[in-house]
């Protein structure tokens, strides 16, 4: 089955630094790419996703790149701010939905003030 | 706003008891849930697949005696953790799908 990796853990960045959380995946089928923010003790929320037939995606201070030829997908957030402070999961999925995904380990990011 | 709501927010109860976790997705239906387990800073591990009107799908390593799940209408599974104990103690999440996947708000199980 599909294995999503994710790393780093942990980062910590200074307020207004950009931050970048890179996945990989293993299933060449996979073709849609959601990323999760998760505050402590919350629920997760979709904040960006991609599939696999668009190479980039934006929304205002997030984006998402996905390079299928080497499987693997980044999370970039510029001029971070402290309340970006959260869990962040990818995920991938083969059905092109958000039925069957597969999710990263999570990244704690803070940001400091 | 949410479309997944999960009641309770939060639980404790006695060891050897049984707690009833509800998932229900607001103003859509939800053929397919899913439930999660997510223990203090890790990710969210998948226990089961929830089947309206047949039964559960259960992931490798999930007792399905202990962690019954129904899913007895299109807006409503339920997720039964029986004889519980305080190593059930986590924060149980259900997620289902609309257009995207949408998370419940997760309910705190602490088992004494």
């Amino acid at each position: 089955g599909e294995n999503v990796e994710q790393h780093p853990s942990t980062l910590s960045v200074q307020e207004g630094d950009s931050a970048v959380i890179k996945c990989t995946y293993s299933d060449s089928a996979s073709n849609y790419f959601p990323w999760y923010k998760q505050e402590l003790g919350k629920r997760p929320q979709l904040i960006i996703d991609i599939r696999s037939n668009v190479g980039e995606k934006k929304d205002q201070r997030i984006a998402v790149t996905l390079n299928k030829t080497a499987k693997h997908f980044s999370l970039h957030i510029t001029e971070t701010q402290p309340e970006d402070s959260a869990v962040y999961f990818c995920a991938a999925s083969t059905d092109g939905s958000a039925r069957q995904l597969t999710f990263g380990s999570g990244t704690q990011l803070t940001v400091l003030p | 706003g949410a479309v997944v709501s999960q009641h309770p927010s939060r639980v404790i109860c006695k060891s050897g008891t049984s707690v009833k976790i509800e998932c229900r997705s607001l103003d859509f239906q939800a053929t397919t849930m899913f439930w999660y387990r997510q223990f203090p800073k890790q990710s969210l591990m998948l226990m089961a697949t929830s089947n309206e009107g047949s039964k559960a799908t259960y992931e490798q390593g999930v007792e399905k005696d202990k962690f019954l799940i129904n899913h007895a209408s299109l807006t409503l599974s339920t997720l039964t953790v029986t004889s519980a104990h305080p190593e059930d103690s986590s924060f149980y999440i259900c997620s289902a799908v609309r257009d995207k996947r949408y998370f419940g708000p997760g309910t705190r199980l602490t088992v004494l």
